[in-house]
């Protein structure tokens, strides 16, 4: 299993202004996702990065896959009460292609 | 229905009880799997199976039991449970494809409390 640091832990910021979460890892990845669990709800797929570098855009949410392919960032701009919710970053690993979970970032955004 | 479903939603059991978490996905995947989801701490899988076969059991205690009939129904056969098994239990599928890069659907969860 290989170890995903997400920082911070929990987060709580009013409507509107932004935010950055991130997960880190000491291990490469071939692959990193970001899921969104609502509460009383199962994790829902946001993005698949794959490209060290990488930047992708859904919506206000930008994510970022480090050159090293260890680390990844999520950027969300002019955040909404809609995008409460705990964010997990997974990392498929290069050898077996086994997916590792964070812990997780728990977003509260205040109307 | 579409996607992933679970029931029930939540489950109070003694440790001498048995009872069965039900999953069900409508989605065509070739692949299901149990992970465990307690709080502060990182999804752990627990089982995963590919075309009805068991492909990964990580050191699962035997009180958890998984049961996969066909591709579309799996099962988590609880029984003789210990108070930190309370968790929420979530069940996912995927289509696997070769050099990985699946995505995995979730259902809802099973809430559990073991008294």
């Amino acid at each position: 299993t290989q170890l995903l640091e997400q920082s911070p832990q929990f987060l709580s910021i009013q409507e509107g202004e932004n935010l950055t979460v991130y997960c880190n890892s000491s291990s490469v990845f071939s692959s990193l996702q970001w899921y969104r669990q609502e509460p009383g709800e199962g994790p829902v797929l946001l993005v698949t990065v794959v490209t060290g570098g990488e930047v992708k855009k859904l919506k206000r949410l930008t994510f970022q896959f480090g050159d090293a392919r260890k680390d990844s960032s999520l950027h969300i701009t002019a955040a909404q009460p809609g995008d409460t919710g705990l964010y997990l970053c997974a990392g498929r690993s290069l050898n077996d292609y086994k997916l590792s979970f964070g812990a997780g970032t728990t977003v509260t955004v205040r109307a | 229905e579409t996607g992933v479903t679970q029931t029930p939603r939540h489950l109070v059991m003694g440790m001498t009880n048995k009872k069965s978490l039900k999953c069900e996905q409508h989605l065509g995947h070739n692949a299901m799997y149990w992970y465990k989801q307690s709080a502060k701490k990182p999804l752990e899988l627990m089982f995963v199976y590919s075309l009805e076969e068991r492909v990964e059991n990580n050191s699962v205690p035997s009180r958890f039991s998984p049961e996969c009939p066909n591709s579309s129904h799996l099962f988590l056969h609880l029984h003789t449970l210990q108070p930190e098994d309370s968790a929420l239990y979530l069940c996912a599928s995927s289509q696997i494809k070769t050099g990985g890069g699946e995505k995995l659907f979730f259902g809802s969860g099973t809430q559990l409390s073991v008294l």
